[in-house]
């Protein structure tokens, strides 16, 4: 049983739609990252969460921790073919990662 | 720049045999981890290390051992393999916990006939 459920688990969506990915836990974390792993690669920070209620932006991408610190998610605004990856969210008490979305987006 | 070096990158066992995957780190991170990625299942940490000389259980960590004998290096191994172990393999390190960025190494493909 993981502690951090993502969904949706897949996602094909067309270049320039918008898409929303959830991060889900029964369990407080202090903070929460979110990563994204491309084929035959490790994954790669994109961004850490640390308060409750935090929004961060970077560019195209909106990350939101929830106000009690047990859940967040993540905005893609006009998705591009370079955004299809393995998007992942982990609570940094461990290094626990959650189940993961695979989005892929179609030129 | 290095960063996190995993070797080998590929192998195939066979049921009972025993192997090591050697994972190297040149950023003098305290924290190291292994992960295994099945498909569907994210990653699932089996081991980690808060620091040289030091090791503990994962999510996962039946079948498998660990060592960190010296900060740079963290091992794991396999004693007997089965089928089941066939996975993806990353290592990771980071320099404390929480909130540190965490590096990850290219992955091992291990394949258990």
């Amino acid at each position: 049983t993981q502690l951090l459920e993502q969904s949706p688990q897949f996602l094909s969506i067309q270049e320039g739609e918008n898409l929303t990915v959830y991060c889900n836990s029964s369990s407080v974390f202090s903070s929460l990252q979110w990563y994204r792993q491309e084929p035959g690669e490790g994954p790669v920070l994109l961004v850490t969460v640390v308060t409750g209620g935090e929004v961060k932006k970077l560019k195209r991408l909106t990350f939101q921790f929830g106000d009690a610190r047990k859940d967040s998610s993540l905005h893609i605004t006009a998705a591009q073919p370079g955004d299809t990856g393995l998007y992942l969210c982990a609570g940094t008490y461990k290094y626990i990662f959650g189940t993961g979305t695979r989005l892929k987006v179609l030129a | 720049n290095a960063g996190v070096t995993q070797t080998p990158k590929f192998r195939v066992l066979k049921t009972g045999q025993s192997m090591t995957l050697l994972c190297a780190q040149d950023m003098n991170h305290e924290y190291m981890y292994w992960y295994r990625q099945d498909p569907g299942m994210g990653l699932r940490l089996i081991h980690y290390s808060v620091g040289e000389g030091t090791t503990a259980k994962g999510e996962v960590p039946d079948g498998y051992n660990v060592s960190r004998l010296k900060k740079q290096n963290f091992l794991l191994g396999l004693e007997s393999a089965a089928p089941s172990q066939t996975s993806v393999y990353f290592c990771a390190s980071s320099y404390a916990a929480p909130n540190t960025e965490a590096f990850f190494g290219q992955g091992t493909r291990l394949t258990v006939v």
